[in-house]
């Protein structure tokens, strides 16, 4: 089975702090993705990764960005934190077909 | 714009019963696939069921079936005899943009009456 883990299930950080989500997955998939979960909103897509160093926006990437230096890490960073961030972020890979394999998420708070 | 429509944001049934969850969705695909993912309390995403639009045939896995009517652009999950386990969110799927990345509904919580 696919496994894909996020560092962390909660995080509380402070307005304007530098904040790092951390994911890895262990099937040597080339694409990875971020999801951002709101209640009402579904799962909208923040970036994502078709191989090392690249990367495209998805469709909220304001606020954000993020790093794959190796092929099995995708991470998000949040530059400076703000309330409006305060929400599950869901990390995803896939092989070249679908499905996307998901990890348990981070419920993120910024105070 | 590729877009996925839940139209229920809550559903209810009794356990050992049917339910059926209702999704809509638009692309300009001619080939795809169909997704249905479940989201229980422990917030992990599972794949309950796919389907591929070139199939005619309806997806079925144990409990969980599909109703594509690829004309209709239309993707209905019935779950039979339902189980306290079932109760969870569910999130219908659709391959948009570039890199398979997926659109996703906005949700249909179902509950599960004991």
């Amino acid at each position: 089975d696919v496994k894909v883990t996020q560092s962390s299930r909660y995080l509380v950080k402070r307005t304007g702090e530098k904040v790092f989500l951390e994911c890895v997955q262990d099937m040597d998939h080339e694409n990875m993705f971020w999801y951002r979960q709101d209640p009402g909103l579904g799962l909208r897509l923040i970036y994502f990764s078709y191989d090392v160093k690249m990367k495209e926006k998805g469709d909220i990437p304001e606020g954000y960005s993020v790093s794959r230096e190796k092929k099995e890490r995708f991470s998000l960073i949040l530059e400076s934190a703000s309330t409006n961030q305060t929400s599950m972020y869901l990390c995803a890979s896939r092989a070249p077909f679908p499905p996307l394999h998901f990890g348990n998420g981070t419920r993120l708070t910024v105070t | 714009a590729q877009t996925v429509t839940q139209s229920q944001p809550e559903m209810s049934v009794q356990e050992a019963e049917t339910v059926t969850l209702s999704c809509t969705y638009d692309t300009s695909e001619s080939d795809y696939y169909l997704f249905w993912y479940k989201q229980p309390p422990s917030r992990q995403m599972i794949l309950v069921i796919r389907q591929e639009a070139y199939k005619q045939q309806n997806a079925t896995e144990n409990r969980f079936s599909v109703n594509f009517q690829k004309a209709a652009k239309s993707f209905s999950l019935k779950i039979s005899d339902s189980q306290l386990g079932d109760a969870a969110m569910y999130f219908c799927a659709n391959p948009g943009g570039s890199q398979g990345n997926l659109i996703f509904g906005k949700g249909t919580k179902l509950s599960v009456k004991p």
